[in-house]
């Protein structure tokens, strides 16, 4: 069974601080995906980064980078410079065998 | 190009009733899943709907059921209403499993 594991409930930084978000997951798929979302107050889900499980390249997108490490089954998310406007819950998530499992979600407030 | 619709926006229930959510998909998006969102909890996959066939269900009672049409537009019904489906109701859609889904902006159901 697939499980998505963001232990991190809230996390609080000041405006340009960087910060990261843990995702730990759990699948018995060999081939799955994994994806960030942001949810900010308005409730639609924004897709932010995807990764196969078999590519474990780490990359950077602007201010989004990611650490995806198969042997820890990580997939850490890190905002670089945050901004107020980033103030938002992140959602981790998973694919494989046609289902997505989603974590429960991390709040991330941005102070100015 | 529209993103994902969903209707309505809101609308209150009484235990008991039936409901039907709908929701139209990207253009160019064949599959439809749909999710439930409790509050302050991540997205709880309900099922995926691909070619007007099911593909694949998660841990939802029979009570909740779904329709995709030729044109890929997606219904939810959920049939014997109980307080606790009062929840945001979330389509997302998207090519295949492989792509990141969109997400409709959800229904916000209340049963009263």
């Amino acid at each position: 069974a697939q499980k998505v594991t963001q232990a991190q409930t809230e996390i609080s930084v000041v405006e340009k601080e960087d910060v990261t978000l843990d995702c730990v997951y759990e699948t018995r798929d060999t081939t799955y995906y994994l994806f960030w979302y942001k949810q900010p107050p308005s409730g639609e889900l924004v897709f932010l980064i995807r990764r196969n499980s078999f590519d474990e390249q780490n990359e950077i997108s602007g201010r989004y980078s990611w650490n995806f490490q198969k042997s820890t089954s990580s997939f850490n998310f890190t905002i670089t410079a945050s901004q107020v406007v980033d103030s938002a819950v992140y959602f981790c998530a998973a694919t494989g065998g046609f289902k997505t499992i989603f974590g429960a979600g991390t709040r991330l407030f941005v102070k100015a | 190009d529209a993103g994902v619709t969903q209707s309505p926006t809101h609308l209150i229930k009484t235990r008991g009733q039936q409901v039907t959510l709908r929701c139209s998909p990207k253009s160019g998006h064949d599959t439809v899943s749909w999710y439930q969102q409790a509050l302050g909890q991540g997205p709880q996959f309900i099922f995926q709907y691909y070619e007007e066939e099911e593909r694949q269900r998660g841990n939802f009672p029979d009570r909740f059921s779904g329709h995709q049409f030729p044109n890929y537009s997606s219904e939810l019904n959920v049939n014997a209403l109980l307080l606790g489906d009062s929840a945001l109701y979330l389509c997302a859609s998207s090519v295949g499993q492989v792509y990141e889904a969109f997400f409709g902006q959800g229904t916000r159901l209340t049963v009263v």
